[in-house]
C-alpha cells in the first residue's frame, strides 16, 4: 500500500534551516510528482511547489521562491523540502502529497515546524 | 493566479440530510478539480478528482458536479463521520490554489 512517512515534528530558531522529508513506499517512487503544501489556521492551505522525482524538476509557487527548496534522492524513494531563514511566519504544518488519479491521492501525515527563539 | 471562492465557510446540518458545497473559479480550469476532506488532526484525503470522478473506497453519497467555472461537492445522506473541513484544488495552472474551506457539523 503506498505510504508517504515524514519526519518529526521541529523546533527550530528564527534564521536558521530545516530539512523536512517524506520517504515514499508502495509504489514506483519516479511514476508520481510530489508535492508540498503548507497549511496554517489563518491561511488555510498553500501549495509550494511541485518535484519530478525522475528529473528532479521543479516548480514553485513565486511566494516560497528563495524560501523552499525541493529535492529527492531517488536511492531512498525520498523527497525533500529544505526551508531557509526562518520566520515565525513559517511555523505551521508541512504536507508532502503525491499527484495521481488527477488529485494529491496519498498524503503524509503532516509534520508541524515550529520558529521560536 | 487562480482564485477559488469557496462557500460557504461552515454549515450545520442534521443526520441523512443533503448538503452542497461550492466552488467558484476565477477563470476556465476546466476539470482539473479535486475535493478534500480534512478531519480534525488528519491529513486532507482525495474524494473527487477530474471534478465528478469518485476517488477510490469513497462512498457513493459523496458527488461531484461542474457548471462552467462552478464546481459543486454534493453530500447525501450526511452520516456522523462527515464531520470536518472540506476543501476544492484546482490543478489547471500553478499556481495551485485550494478554496479556503468549509467546516461541516452535524446537528
Amino acid at each position: 500500500q503506498v505510504q508517504l512517512q515524514q519526519s518529526g515534528a521541529e523546533l527550530v530558531k528564527p534564521g536558521t534551516s530545516v530539512k523536512l522529508s517524506c520517504k515514499a513506499s508502495g509504489y514506483t517512487f519516479t511514476s508520481n510528482h510530489m508535492n508540498w503544501i503548507k497549511q496554517t489556521t489563518g491561511q488555510g492551505l498553500e501549495w509550494i511547489g511541485i518535484i519530478n522525482p525522475g528529473s528532479g524538476g521543479t516548480s514553485y509557487n513565486v511566494k516560497f521562491k528563495g524560501k523552499a527548496t525541493l529535492t529527492v534522492d531517488k536511492s531512498s524513494s525520498t523527497a525533500f523540502m529544505q526551508l531557509s531563514s526562518l520566520t515565525p511566519e513559517d511555523s505551521a504544518v508541512y504536507y508532502c502529497a503525491r499527484y495521481g488519479n488527477s488529485g494529491f491521492d496519498y498524503w503524509g501525515q503532516g509534520v508541524m515546524v515550529t520558529v521560536s527563539s | 493566479d487562480i482564485q477559488m471562492t469557496q462557500s460557504p465557510a461552515s454549515l450545520s446540518a442534521s443526520l441523512e440530510e443533503i448538503v452542497t458545497i461550492t466552488c467558484q473559479a476565477s477563470q476556465d480550469i476546466g476539470n482539473y478539480l479535486s475535493w478534500y476532506q480534512q478531519k480534525l488532526g488528519k491529513s486532507p484525503q482525495l474524494l473527487i478528482h477530474s471534478a465528478t470522478s469518485l476517488a477510490d473506497g469513497v462512498p457513493s453519497r459523496f458527488s461531484g458536479s461542474r457548471s462552467g467555472t462552478q464546481y459543486s461537492l454534493k453530500i447525501n445522506r450526511l452520516q456522523v463521520e462527515d464531520t470536518g473541513i472540506y476543501y476544492c484544488l484546482q490543478h489547471y495552472s500553478a499556481p495551485l490554489t485550494f478554496g479556503s474551506g468549509t467546516k461541516l457539523e452535524i446537528k
